[in-house]
C-alpha cells in the first residue's frame, strides 16, 4: 500500500484566498483523522471521521475550517478566507480500528501571506 | 481535562548509549498508549502502542513501558544510533478510542 497520500506537499496562498488540503486515507482503514501542528501549540488533531461520518469536531478553530468525507477513500480539509495564522503543517492520518494504530501522511506544508 | 507531558524537551546523547524518554498524562482514563518518530519535515512513523491494559511493548532496540495508575510512560532505547536522532512523541487515546493527544516531544540527538 502506498500509505496515506496528500496534496498538496506545500501551499503559499494570500490571505483571505480559499485553500483545500486533500488526502486519500490507507484503503480499508475505518478512521481518518486532520491534525495540525505549530511550534507554539505542537499537534493538535482538528477533527476526525469513522465510516465517513465526522466524529468529534471540537478542535476545528473557527467557522473558517470545514473537512468533508465523501467517500471511503477521500477528504478535505478547507480554510475560507484563510488567515496568516493558519500557517502551519497538516497532516492526515488513518487507523484500521478503534484506538488502532494511526499512519500518517507526509503533511502539508501551508503558508499564508 | 487530559494533557501529556514529555520531559527533557532535548537530548543530547554520544553513540551507544542506553537512554530514557519520559512521558506523563494527567488523566489514567486511557484507552492506549502510542510512541511516534518524527524526522525533520517529515511526517510522523509510530513506533510502539500499549493497550491500556499492558504493561510494556518492546520492537527491536525500542522498549515502552506504561503504569497507568501513576500517569507515566518511558520509551527506552537500547545502544543508541546516530540514525535514531528524532524528535519522540508521546500520545495518548482517550477511552472513547479516538481522539489522540500529544506531548510536546523530545528531540533527540545521537552523536556518532
Amino acid at each position: 500500500d502506498a500509505g496515506v497520500i496528500q496534496s498538496p506537499r506545500h501551499e503559499v496562498t494570500e490571505m483571505g484566498q480559499e485553500v483545500t488540503l486533500r488526502c486519500k486515507p490507507i484503503s480499508g482503514h475505518d478512521y481518518l483523522f486532520w491534525y495540525r501542528q505549530t511550534m507554539m501549540r505542537g499537534l493538535e488533531l482538528l477533527i476526525y471521521f469513522n465510516n465517513n461520518v465526522p466524529i468529534d469536531d471540537s478542535g476545528m478553530p473557527e467557522d473558517r475550517f470545514s473537512a468533508k468525507m465523501p467517500n471511503a477513500s477521500f477528504s478535505t480539509l478547507k480554510i475560507q478566507p484563510s488567515e496568516p495564522r493558519d500557517s502551519a503543517v497538516y497532516f492526515c492520518a488513518s487507523s484500521p480500528g478503534t484506538g488502532g494504530r494511526q499512519y500518517f501522511g507526509p503533511g502539508t506544508r501551508l503558508t499564508v501571506l | 481535562k487530559q494533557e501529556v507531558t514529555q520531559i527533557p524537551a532535548a537530548l543530547s546523547v554520544p553513540e551507544g548509549e542506553n537512554l530514557v524518554l519520559n512521558c506523563s498524562f494527567t488523566d489514567s482514563a486511557i484507552y492506549n498508549l502510542q510512541w511516534f518518530r518524527q524526522d525533520p519535515g517529515k511526517g510522523l512513523t509510530s513506533l510502539l502502542l500499549i493497550q491500556s491494559s499492558q504493561r510494556e511493548q518492546t520492537s527491536g532496540r525500542l522498549n515502552a513501558s506504561l503504569d497507568k495508575s501513576s500517569g507515566r510512560s518511558t520509551l527506552y532505547i537500547a545502544a543508541s544510533q546516530p540514525g535514531d536522532s528524532a524528535t519522540y512523541l508521546c500520545a495518548v487515546i482517550d477511552n472513547q478510542g479516538g481522539k489522540l493527544i500529544f506531548g510536546q516531544g523530545t528531540e533527540l540527538s545521537v552523536k556518532p
